[in-house]
């Protein structure tokens, strides 16, 4: 597709269910990024994938959080055992190389835990 | 303290104005980068920069390095600019470091 396009747009799950997010990006980009952003806030990074390399997940907040790129190109945000506080908005991007290039955004995933 | 600081945080502006949004950083950066995330939720990137000064349209962005500041200036204010203006700056190979953004409304 022309841009990062991320599903669902919209999710509300009860607490204790595991959802998963996906993150398609450009075609080509090497680089591929998760932020979560809380509402009136700036985005806060999660995890970066070189292809299919997970290269940085210190931004996981805890173990139920994982991310996988299998072949380099989807990607894949699990939330385990959801909880009230996972509740905001997941946004992936994808860069063509690194943090000095420009970086296209999703329109994000909105998880409403209840 | 945030590594990334705007300011201000909320700014209300009549159609017409120059606006001015303020972004300081305290890490040594690669690039700085001016998004604009609209009232939907996309956010576009505007501007990507690591000296001087660019212009598109209506939008400057400019940066000091020495002073680890730049400004975003939005000349002939329209009601459509109104948005969240989000600074953020690489650091290293990948990471973006982001602010919390400036809420601006424009009104006609």
């Amino acid at each position: 597709g022309a841009g990062v396009s991320q599903s669902p747009r919209y999710k509300v799950t009860k607490r204790g269910q595991d959802v998963a997010l996906r993150c398609d990006p450009i075609s080509g980009h090497v680089s591929l990024y998760w932020y979560r952003q809380a509402l009136g806030q700036g985005p806060e990074f999660l995890t970066y994938f070189n292809y299919e390399a997970q290269q940085d997940k210190s931004g996981l907040p805890n173990d139920r959080f994982s991310a996988e790129r299998p072949e380099g190109s989807i990607s894949t945000l699990t939330i385990q055992r959801t909880e009230q506080r996972d509740s905001a908005m997941y946004r992936c991007a994808s860069s063509l190389v690194g943090g000095n290039t420009e970086a296209f955004f999703g329109q994000g995933t909105r998880l409403t835990v209840v | 303290k945030n590594e990334v600081e705007q300011s201000p945080q909320n700014l209300t502006a009549q159609e017409g104005e120059f606006i001015t949004i303020n972004c300081s950083y305290s890490v040594g950066i690669s690039a700085l980068h001016w998004l604009q995330q609209h009232p939907g939720g996309g956010i576009v990137s505007l501007f990507m920069l690591s000296s001087g000064k660019k212009k598109h349209g209506r939008l400057i962005a400019t940066i000091n390095i020495q002073e680890k500041h730049s400004s975003l200036h939005i000349t002939a204010s329209h009601p459509r600019d109104s948005a969240v203006y989000i600074c953020a700056v690489t650091s290293g190979t990948y990471k973006y470091i982001f602010g919390t953004g400036t809420r601006l409304k424009v009104l006609a």
